[in-house]
């Protein structure tokens, strides 16, 4: 089974230039979440998706930030304008269906490396 | 607020035992995780338990915890040098979103 895929893996970018992440999900998994890891932090939750709806974005900051999974499989993950601490790894995961307390497993892509300067 | 807490930095010796911490604040997480982060890679699920467990064991990983303390462990028998790596714990929450701790570093020597 293809695990999840996510593109590009590096990105290095000067400020207030614009970025985006594609992320493709394992296949038939419903739930898709974006993290942002910062160096020496645990992963953050920005968006959770269930199919091609928000269930989640208290997180995600909205005026720069964006994310969009039209069709309920791949998603795109933009910042806009990018700032130094947008410096992170943004991580794609996946579960298989809406989370019942948590009971169902993410897995993780390998994550796209950004590098803002 | 929900909030994990971890030690940073863990060195044992291969052969020996790892044993890794993590403090947690949310009473009403139902489930806990134990994530394998090595560099340049996604984060691998290594093991979870339900709230209502006290011991999950799963190979040479046994997990602990302890609800009244909201302490949770990972210990890592056999130690070997590919264990090394950030062993990341989160918490699942309402609508089972993950927090998760900074991570703690196990170094492995030989």
């Amino acid at each position: 089974e293809a695990g999840v895929a996510q593109s590009p893996r590096y990105k290095i970018i000067e400020k207030r230039q614009s970025v985006a992440f594609w992320c493709n999900p394992i296949s038939g998994h419903a739930t898709l979440y974006w993290y942002q890891q910062i160096l020496g932090q645990g992963p953050k939750l920005l968006i959770q998706f269930q199919n091609n709806g928000v269930v989640d974005d208290s997180q995600l900051p909205k005026d720069r930030f964006s994310a969009e999974r039209l069709k309920g499989v791949d998603s795109t993950l933009k910042i806009q304008p990018a700032k130094l601490e947008d410096s992170a790894v943004y991580l794609c995961a996946s579960s298989l269906a809406p989370p019942r307390g948590g009971g169902e497993t993410q897995y993780f892509g390998p994550g796209t490396r950004l590098l803002v300067l | 607020g929900e909030d994990v807490e971890q030690s940073l930095f863990l060195s044992v010796r291969e052969g020996d035992s790892s044993v890794i911490n993590c403090t947690y604040t949310d009473s009403s997480s139902t489930y806990l995780y134990w994530y394998k982060q090595e560099p340049g890679a996604g984060l691998q699920l290594l093991t979870y338990i339900f709230s209502n467990m006290d011991m999950k064991q799963d190979q040479r990983l046994t997990v602990l915890l302890n609800k009244k303390d909201k302490h949770l462990s990972l210990r890592i028998a056999d130690t070997q040098t590919g264990d090394s790596a950030i062993y990341l714990c989160a918490e699942a929450g309402y609508g089972g979103k993950l927090t998760f701790g900074t991570g703690t570093r196990l170094q492995v020597t030989l």
